[in-house]
């Protein structure tokens, strides 16, 4: 049972441009949501993360949005760059419970120059 | 400090093979966890060690099966391998496990093992 569920699976944006990235969650009991940046090659590295009792969180030209009672939370990257062209993974757990991440299934973002 | 250093990085194995996979955490990182990761079901959980026990495991068939060492280095192991094992296996090791606050309990990964079966 997937328990994140992530989209768009794949977004292509202009240089300077807006990328969001969606996920909805199933569990109450989740308390941690972690964005993972993955490049080719590599094993994935946390960009940015997000506790329920807050709103939003912005590191740079990233930020999570988190709405607890609809059960979803996005990234947004703003002034998109060529670099940040990756895969971004949401995740979620229950920290002091389940150590296991639960990860959605991933987005390929594409920065066009 | 040095990060999750994970061996070896390419394997290629034919069916029925098993296979062992390293893993060293970041120093002082006490629980570690194995991930695999395929294009059609993506990061999926297989389990957690920590002080030398596995506290959690995924939905995987018994073929898989892991340890953790006095100094938190991790294997895991998958006999008889199928041509679907074909992944990448992905480790990360966090500080602690449920105490001491989220930070913490931030996982990080290593660069995985790409197993081919062939």
């Amino acid at each position: 049972q997937q328990q994140v569920k992530q989209s768009p699976q794949s977004l292509i944006v202009q240089k300077g441009g807006i990328s969001i990235i969606n996920c909805a969650y199933e569990n109450t009991a989740f308390d941690y949501f972690p964005w993972y940046q993955q490049f080719p090659g590599k094993g994935p590295a946390l960009l940015i993360a997000i506790r329920p009792d807050v709103s939003e969180k912005k590191e740079g030209r990233f930020t999570i949005s988190f709405n607890k009672s609809a059960k979803q939370f996005s990234l947004h990257i703003m002034d998109s760059q060529p670099g940040d062209s990756a895969t971004y993974f949401c995740a979620a757990n229950r920290v002091g419970g389940s150590e296991k991440l639960v990860f959605g299934k991933g987005t390929k973002l594409t920065v066009n120059p | 400090k040095a990060g999750v250093t994970q061996t070896p990085r390419y394997l290629i194995k034919t069916r029925g093979q098993q296979v062992t996979l390293s893993c060293s955490p970041i120093s002082g990182h006490r629980s570690v966890s194995w991930y695999q990761q395929t294009p059609g079901q993506g990061l999926q959980f297989l389990f957690e060690y920590f002080s030398e026990t596995q506290r959690n495991k995924g939905n995987f068939p018994g073929r898989f099966s892991g340890r953790q060492f006095s100094n938190s280095r991790s294997e895991m192991n998958v006999s008889t391998l199928e041509l679907g094992d074909s992944a990448l296996y992905l480790c990360a090791s966090s500080l602690a496990r449920g105490t001491g606050g989220y930070t913490k309990n931030i996982q990080y990964f290593g660069a995985g093992t790409r197993l081919s079966v062939l």
